[in-house]
Parts: structure tokens; sequence; C-alpha cells
């Protein structure tokens, strides 16, 4: 286990449903991320929070709303979303945003009908 | 755009054998990269890190090799098992970027009995 847990592991949701994607870490770092992962796609850098502050929202269409409360706890609010959206959705946390390494959780597979 | 690729999507490797699997970046200015694992239902985990003022870093079982004359990068897995059974990617860190990573699209390793 690396320290970062994510639920559910698996939503499917219409594309009328609104759904929260949570993530933990459990590690006392001060940066979270979440990523896009698609089949055959490079990671994608969707939103990074340092210390609870978003520092980068990287084009991403609105219908994603990330949320930080504190610096442990991420979550990623969806609401609208397209088929286009369904992929491993992946929440990660470092020491700080600097060159540290990332600690992934596992992920949730959503899938958009 | 600038990009991490992957010469090869998929490698098959006889158990006991060593591993390479390569890496291509296109940023001469990139000085960080690691190496991730990513299981099936897992999220990717990090294997080996190495800086650009070194060439190569040995951990347990694994060597990354770093050739910034050609903007390579190697991963070297001695006695393949199988539980290294995965996909395999690679990141690099821009300067201008702290936590921003580019990523490959992966390389599947099989590791056959």
């Amino acid at each position: 286990e690396t320290g970062v847990t994510q639920t559910p592991r698996h939503l499917v949701m219409g594309m009328t449903n609104k759904k929260s994607l949570k993530c933990e870490q459990h590690l006392g770092h001060n940066a979270m991320y979440w990523y896009k992962q698609s089949a055959k796609k490079p990671l994608e850098l969707m939103f990074v929070y340092s210390l609870e502050e978003r520092v980068e929202n990287n084009s991403v269409p609105s219908r994603f709303s990330p949320e930080c409360p504190n610096s442990s706890h991420l979550f990623l609010h969806l609401h609208t979303l397209q088929p286009e959206d369904s992929a491993l959705y992946l929440c990660a946390s470092s020491q700080g945003t600097g060159k540290y390494e990332q600690y992934f959780g596992p992920g949730t597979r959503l899938t958009v009908t | 755009g600038e990009s991490v690729g992957l010469h090869l999507p998929t490698l098959s490797v006889q158990e006991g054998d060593n591993s390479i699997i390569n890496c291509a970046y296109s940023n001469s200015a990139s000085d960080y990269f690691i190496w991730y694992k990513q299981e099936s239902g897992k999220g990717p985990q990090f294997i080996i890190d190495i800086r650009s003022n070194m060439d190569k870093r040995q951990g347990q079982r694994v060597t990354v090799l770093l050739n910034k004359t050609v903007k390579h990068l190697s991963l070297q897995i001695a006695a393949t098992q199988p539980g290294d059974s995965a996909v395999y990617f690679c990141a690099e860190n821009i300067p201008s970027g702290t936590y921003k990573y580019i990523f490959g699209t992966g390389t599947r390793l099989k590791v056959l009995a």
C-alpha cells in the first residue's frame, strides 16, 4: 500500500448524475493531485493542491470540480459528465510541490453511460 | 509538443532473463526522471529515479541508465520474475515546473514461465 486511498474503486454514472470521488493520504504530505488515465494515453494532470490551495487547473472542464478541505483529503466532484470522461482517475500526493516523488492511490475506474 | 515515449508497447521476457525497457524523451532540459510500475487494478508505483547529473543508478534488481546525448532512458530488470509483469512508464520533470511531469504511454512487460 502506498498510503493513498481512493473511494470508490469503481463508479458507473449517467450523464445527468452527480457523484464525488474521494482521496485520502496518510503520509503527512502537503501536495495532492488529480490525474486522468485513459487507455493508451499518458497520465494527464488535472489539478494540483498545495497546503489546501489550488495551484494548478490544467484546462479541465468545469464539470469536474475539485475540493481540498484539508491537506489529507481531496475530492473530485462530478456532474453532467460525458462518455469520453470514462477513465481511471488517480489521486497522488507528495511532500511538496517541488521535485518530489508522487505517491499514487489505486484509482477510481469511472464509466459514464 | 514535448513528449515522452516508449519504443516498444509490449515486451515478452522469459522468467529469469533480464528485461530492458526503453524511453525516449524530447526535452533536453529535463533534469529528473522516474520509472513507474503499474499493475492491473493498481495505481502507478515508484520504482527508481535518476537526476540528470547521473548516468546510472541501481536499486534492488533494477538499474536505470540515462543517456543525455541521445535523450534516452532505460530500465533494466535483472532476473525477471512473474511479479514483474506490469505496465512500466517513465516520467520526466521539466525544469520550468516543479511538480510537473510528462509521462510516457507505457510498455507492457509480460513474463513467460
